[in-house]
This record gives structure tokens, C-alpha cells and sequence, in this order.
């Protein structure tokens, strides 16, 4: 496809469980980015992919999270012992890098967790 | 940490009205972005301001950017019902890439 996709597009789970979310960048676009959205809130930027550089995490909000990304391909996010907190939209965007491009985002997956 | 501000929250107007939505930020910035995001899932870029431009203009949108008074403004045209959806700045530092992005507004325009 053309554009960002990303899997599942829900996801409910039960506290404690561990959750893998996906996203599948745009074709050629080396900059991946990972945020989350809470319910009426602004978007949080969590991690930073650009090529075979190291990801900047600088915005993972606990040891829970973490990310991979294989060069520059597919990449997933991963919430291990989820809290209810978590619950929120996880929206994964790219772009080819740098300061002045526009970011494309995915539809993102809304993670709840009961 | 949230660097945008965008006021109102809300904003409810009729076809054919303008919309004006505000943003205020907090540190320099190298450009600022508009996006919309419809149905609380993905966002779509609008219009991109780099820290040098005043004004720009893409169909019905018009931005302006005073750095000066770290501010933007987005405006909304002959507004139509399917312009309805939160819109939101964003900001990219001069040291980073990462977008900052505000709480955004809730824009409902009526027939």
C-alpha cells in the first residue's frame, strides 16, 4: 500500500499481559516514529527510528516499552505487564528524516486494557 | 512534555463561516506544522511553516507564525461540514525531529 499501515487496529487485553503492536512504514521512508495518544489529549512521542542509527527512546515512558525496528522496515512496539494507564492510541508515522519534512501517520491501534 | 497550546478547545461554527484556531509554544523552533487527525486515529499534515516564513497558504488554509510572540494561527475558509475534526500544531525544536504536539481543537462545523 501507499501508505503507513499498522496491526491490529484494536487490541483489548487484561492487565498484566504483554502486547506486540506493528507498523508497516511507507516504502523507502528511513525516520519511524512511535506515539501515543490518551484520550483527548495531544499526541506523546515515545521512539525514534533513523536507518541504521541508534533509536533515540528518549520518550519511552517506563522499562515496559520497548521498540525494534530492522533497518528500515517493519517495526513493533512492544508493552510488556500492561496497566490500565496504557490504554490509549498508539499512531506510528515516517518520513525520509530530517527537520523539514512532514510526517505520514497510520491509522494507529487503540490498546485497551481492562 | 506538551510545547503546544492551541486554543479554543472548541469550536463550533456553520458552513460557510471561517474558523481561526491558535497555537503558543514555549521554545524556538525550526518550523511548525498544522495536522488534522478525524475520528481520534490517524493525522493528516496540512501545512508546514518553517521559523523564517510569516504566512503561508495552501487552498482555504492560511497559517501565519510570529516568533516573536511564539504563536500561530490557522485559518479555516468558507468552512465546509467535512472540515470537521481536532487540529492540531506541532513543533520541531532546532535540536530535535521528534514533533511536539499541543491538545488541539475540536472544530464542528454545521450545516
Amino acid at each position: 500500500g501507499a501508505g503507513v499501515s499498522q496491526s491490529p487496529s484494536n487490541k483489548v487485553t487484561e492487565k498484566g499481559k504483554d502486547v506486540e503492536l506493528r507498523c508497516d512504514p511507507i516504502s523507502g521512508h528511513t525516520a519511524l516514529y512511535w506515539y501515543r495518544q490518551r484520550l483527548g489529549q495531544g499526541l506523546e512521542f515515545l521512539i525514534y527510528f533513523q536507518g541504521n542509527s541508534a533509536p533515540d527512546k528518549s520518550g519511552l515512558p517506563s522499562d515496559r516499552f520497548s521498540a525494534e525496528r530492522t533497518g528500515e522496515s517493519v517495526s513493533t512496539l512492544t508493552i510488556q505487564r500492561t496497566q490500565q494507564e496504557d490504554s490509549a492510541v498508539y499512531l506510528c508515522a515516517s518520513n525520509l528524516g530530517g527537520l523539514y519534512n512532514e510526517q505520514f501517520f497510520g491509522p494507529g491501534t487503540r490498546l485497551t486494557v481492562l | 512534555s506538551q510545547q503546544g497550546e492551541e486554543d479554543p478547545q472548541a469550536l463550533s461554527i456553520q458552513e460557510g463561516e471561517n474558523a481561526t484556531m491558535n497555537c503558543s509554544y514555549k521554545t524556538s523552533i525550526n518550523n511548525l506544522q498544522w495536522y488534522r487527525q478525524n475520528s481520534g486515529r490517524g493525522l493528516v499534515h496540512l501545512i508546514l511553516i518553517r521559523s523564517n516564513e510569516r504566512e503561508k497558504h495552501s487552498g482555504r488554509l492560511r497559517v501565519t507564525l510570529d516568533t516573536s510572540k511564539k504563536s500561530s494561527s490557522l485559518l479555516i475558509t468558507a468552512s465546509r461540514a467535512a472540515d470537521t475534526a481536532s487540529y492540531f500544531c506541532a513543533t520541531v525544536s532546532n535540536s530535535g525531529y521528534a514533533l511536539n504536539f499541543g491538545k488541539g481543537t475540536s472544530l464542528l462545523v454545521t450545516p
